[in-house]
């Protein structure tokens, strides 16, 4: 499968607590993208990361991309009760053009 | 500036029959790609559309199939219907090519096939 993985599959918190979900890949890629899925706004887009970035910020949101282990981490510091949803990563992948794979998604529980 | 619309958002078919969904990008958007989200596979991809034309496409089987008209909007039906095909279908549009570029997404198509 082309499939990024993400790891946890599943993650409760308190709220004000840091959140931190991975995302593995197998293949070369583009860049990597993280979306956010909950049954109130359908599924968002939350930071593009290309494959020459290490690093990115958005807000109480953190991307890290690691090519060499084929991996990334989002990070949402100081988490809130609105951050529970579901969190996917999503590839570009060199050989598959320019379509998108989504991983199976993380869901998040903060709880207050 | 209007989001991703779809229609309709709820469609209960039987086995046999076959759906068009239609999907409306932001305007000025030039792509539209068509997910299915299903409980047991995740999000997957069917296909993409770029200024008319089929960029890429899923592994699905051929009773998938889409189109883009000149204005940028997508349809995609699927003929003979399967319980399989219970789903909910996502589009998404984006400026240029998807994937290199955020991606918005409509509310979604939510399909029961019974």
């Amino acid at each position: 499968s082309q499939q990024g993985e993400e790891d946890p599959q599943a993650l409760s918190i308190q709220e004000g607590e840091n959140a931190t979900m991975n995302c593995s890949y197998k293949t070369s890629i583009n860049n990597l993208q993280w979306y956010r899925q909950n049954s109130g706004r359908g599924l968002v887009h939350l930071i593009l990361i290309r494959s020459n970035e290490r690093e990115k910020h958005s807000g109480r949101l953190r991307v890290t991309l690691d090519t060499s282990k084929k991996s990334s981490s989002l990070l949402i510091t100081a988490s809130r009760a609105a951050d529970t949803a579901s969190y996917f990563c999503a590839t570009v992948f060199n050989q598959a053009g320019t379509a998108l794979i989504f991983g199976k998604g993380t869901t998040l529980s903060v709880s207050s | 500036k209007a989001g991703v619309t779809q229609t309709p958002r709820y469609l209960i078919k039987t086995r046999g029959q076959q759906v068009t969904l239609s999907c409306s990008p932001i305007s000025g958007h030039r792509s539209v790609s068509w997910y299915q989200q299903t409980p047991g596979q995740g999000l997957q991809f069917l296909f993409e559309y770029f200024s008319e034309t089929q960029r890429n496409k899923g592994n699905f089987p051929g009773r998938f199939s889409g189109r883009q008209f000149s204005n940028s909007r997508s349809e995609m039906n699927v003929s003979t219907l399967e319980l399989g095909d219970s789903a909910l279908y996502l589009c998404a549009s984006s400026l240029e090519l998807a994937g290199e570029n955020e991606q918005f997404f409509g509310p979604g198509t939510r399909l029961t096939v019974l």
